[in-house]
């Protein structure tokens, strides 16, 4: 079955500090995952998601996360944190494209100046 | 700019009594999805449609929960009697999908319920 952890349910960064959200998956078959963004009192936002073509994957606001097959990961990272980042983050997988998403528990970014 | 509606955004209402979410996905998309989202569980699938047809709804309760798509610009979720334990943020999405394709869901704001 599958199953995403989020380690840290809150992170707390200066603003400009790097930020890093951690994922593991856990599939028996190849992926799909995604990170999710949610301000208060909003539905969620795709930050970006995963396709075989790169490891290496680019999503909007300056975030990006990196599939590493041999760690089961995609950590989220942002170089340089902005006070307007402060959000709960979501990693998500689904093992086809189509089927629902199974979530993970979230992490609280917090941003200080 | 395309968007997944929701109705109604807050909805309060006492235990017993039926509660109806509405949603219209995005023109087009051929997938509709409702979550639950709540502070103990995080977010949970209660039912999936493909092409209006039911796919999985194994996370409903289905003694008081049901889902239907009545067309394919309208999903509704019901819930009859609602309970305290039913309070929580659902939320619709859609999506596209292709055959071998990576499609997003598109959530829309959620619907608040309150159960008192």
């Amino acid at each position: 079955a599958q199953s995403v952890t989020q380690l840290g349910s809150h992170v707390s960064v200066s603003e400009g500090a790097l930020v890093l959200l951690r994922c593991n998956y856990s599939s028996s078959v190849p992926p799909y995952l995604f990170w999710y963004v949610q301000y208060p009192n909003q539905g969620l936002q795709l930050l970006l998601k995963y396709t075989s073509a790169a490891t290496l994957v680019k999503g909007i606001n300056g975030f990006e996360a990196e599939f590493k097959k041999s760690e089961t990961s995609f950590h989220l990272t942002k170089p340089s944190a902005h006070m307007s980042d402060a959000a709960e983050y979501f990693c998500a997988v689904s093992e086809e494209g189509g089927t629902a998403l199974i979530f993970g528990k979230g992490t609280t970014l917090s941003v200080s100046s | 700019d395309a968007r997944v509606t929701q109705t109604p955004r807050h909805k309060v209402t006492e235990m017993g009594q039926e509660v109806t979410m509405r949603c219209q996905p995005i023109l087009g998309h051929n997938t509709v999805f409702w979550y639950r989202q709540t502070m103990m569980q995080g977010l949970e699938l209660l039912a999936y449609f493909r092409n209006r047809a039911p796919l999985d709804d194994s996370g409903m309760p289905k003694d008081r929960f049901s889902a239907e798509m009545p067309d394919a610009t309208l999903a509704t979720l019901k819930i009859q009697p609602s309970e305290p334990r039913d309070s929580a943020v659902y939320f619709c999405a859609s999506g596209l999908e292709l055959a071998g394709g990576r499609n997003e869901q598109f959530f829309g704001p959620g619907t608040r319920l309150t159960v008192l």
